[in-house]
């Protein structure tokens, strides 16, 4: 039981480039959400997933994508990768989205 | 207006202390709160999940929920070095799927 597993753990984008960070999680959760953390500013969240086949934005969804064809697979996609998007970006997922996330050890991007 | 104040600290205590974090909000729709802790480099860990009003104790960890006064507490007794880490709060209407988090309060229990 590997919990939820992100790659990569470290990434350096140039401005314009993208990309995806895949997350997978093999506790058959419904519920999975991408975060990103900055200094002072907490977790907030980009998008997140109900279920197969159902997405939604969060808080901060410009410049970001994301689809889910699985229960297991929740990636995200930076579209045209832009500096105000050097972050740690986490994936979290949860059975029922309210009894707390299960969090991965997170992706460290930087864009430069 | 954040909708989740957390003062960000850093706390130093010595080992054994009674640690006492704290988180304000502003909306009173706010029915379920956590608290995650976040070891440098790591993704945040559930700790406690209480729903509503009052208290919950885990071992050394006791949640305080204040919904009167939009307060929510984390108590850590007998503090051990191994607790130091950044301490979230987190918290979610009963409707919609979006969780607020505080910024987090670094904590260092010294030895």
């Amino acid at each position: 039981n590997a919990g939820v597993t992100q790659t990569p753990k470290f990434q350096v984008l140039k401005t314009g480039q993208s990309m995806t960070l895949q997350c997978a999680q093999d506790m058959n959760h419904e519920y999975m959400s991408w975060y990103r953390q900055d200094p002072g500013m907490g977790l907030r969240l980009i998008h997140y997933s109900v279920g197969a086949g159902i997405t939604d934005q969060g808080e901060v969804p410009n410049g970001y994508n994301v689809s889910r064809s699985t229960t297991e697979d929740f990636p995200l996609r930076l579209l045209s990768a832009a500096p105000s998007q050097t972050s740690v970006y986490f994936c979290a997922s949860s059975p029922t989205g309210s009894t707390g996330y299960t969090f991965g050890s997170g992706t460290r991007l930087t864009v430069v | 207006q954040k909708e989740v104040e957390q003062d960000p600290g850093p706390l130093s205590v010595p080992e054994g202390a009674i640690v006492s974090l704290n988180c304000t909000y502003s909306n009173s729709a706010f029915q379920y709160f956590m608290w995650y802790r976040q070891y440098s480099r790591k993704g945040p860990e559930l700790l406690m999940y209480t729903y509503s009003s009052g208290n919950k104790e885990d071992g050394r960890f006791t949640a305080q929920v204040d919904k009167s006064s939009k307060y929510i507490s984390l108590f850590i007794r007998d503090s051990q070095p191994s607790d130091s880490a950044t301490y979230l709060c987190a918290m979610r209407r009963n409707t919609g799927n979006q969780f607020y988090f505080g910024t987090g309060t670094s904590l260092t229990v010294i030895p």
